[in-house]
């Protein structure tokens, strides 16, 4: 089954430091892959997608992700966070067969000044 | 704007007490569903819809009903609630092209 696992649970960065959100994955093919962000209280916003081409996605808020099949990544990047990116960030595939993205279980990421 | 809404965003009730949170949609797509996050779980999918009349079961259906009859609402039904179904849940919509839009959330508590 497609599956992703995001191995931190919390992570913690200073202002202006960059930034990189790990997500691995389980797919049989060549997977969709998406990240979404959740702020407190709020829903998830999608900020960005893969689905074949270019292996660096540009998303939206300045991140970007790599796709990396060899080593079934997808990590999420920003080079210099912001006190307003502090949020939960998921990352999540299709499965294949359903009609539901399956989410990983999510990273805090925590912005100290 | 496109968008999905949720009422009501904040939910407590009792036990037995039967309740529904409702969702709607204006921005056309055939498809929704419904989620609902705990800590340490991620999402969860309770129940989709395709189309209208076209419901089935997510991952975790137990204790939920829904219901598609038209095209822009999608309301989920706790018809008697247990302290176990105290959550977060997402109402989502999804394009052609895979992405989900999320509603605000509506967070219930059933005591």
């Amino acid at each position: 089954a497609q599956s992703v696992t995001q191995p931190d649970i919390h992570i913690t960065v200073s202002e202006g430091a960059s930034l990189e959100l790990r997500c691995n994955y389980s797919y049989g093919a060549t997977p969709y892959l998406f990240w979404y962000v959740q702020s407190p209280g709020q829903g998830l916003q999608l900020l960005l997608k893969y689905f074949s081409g270019d292996t660096l996605v540009q998303g939206i808020k300045g991140f970007e992700a790599e796709f990396k099949r060899s080593q079934s990544s997808f990590n999420l990047r920003k080079p210099s966070v912001h006190w307003s990116d502090a949020a939960e960030y998921f990352c999540a595939v299709p499965q294949t067969g359903a009609n539901n993205l399956f989410f990983g279980t999510g990273t805090r990421l925590t912005v100290i000044p | 704007e496109a968008q999905v809404t949720q009422n009501p965003r904040y939910l407590i009730t009792v036990t037995g007490k039967k309740l529904t949170v409702t969702c709607s949609q204006n921005m056309n797509h055939e498809y929704m569903s419904w989620y609902r996050q705990d800590p340490g779980l991620g999402l969860r999918q309770i129940y989709y819809s395709m189309n209208v009349e076209v419901t089935d079961k997510g991952d975790v259906p137990e204790g939920y009903k829904v219901s598609r009859k038209e095209k822009r609402n999608f309301p989920l039904i706790l018809e008697s609630p247990s302290p176990n179904q105290t959550s977060l849940y997402f109402c989502a919509n999804r394009s052609g092209g895979l992405e989900q839009y999320f509603g605000p959330g509506t967070r219930l508590t059933v005591t």
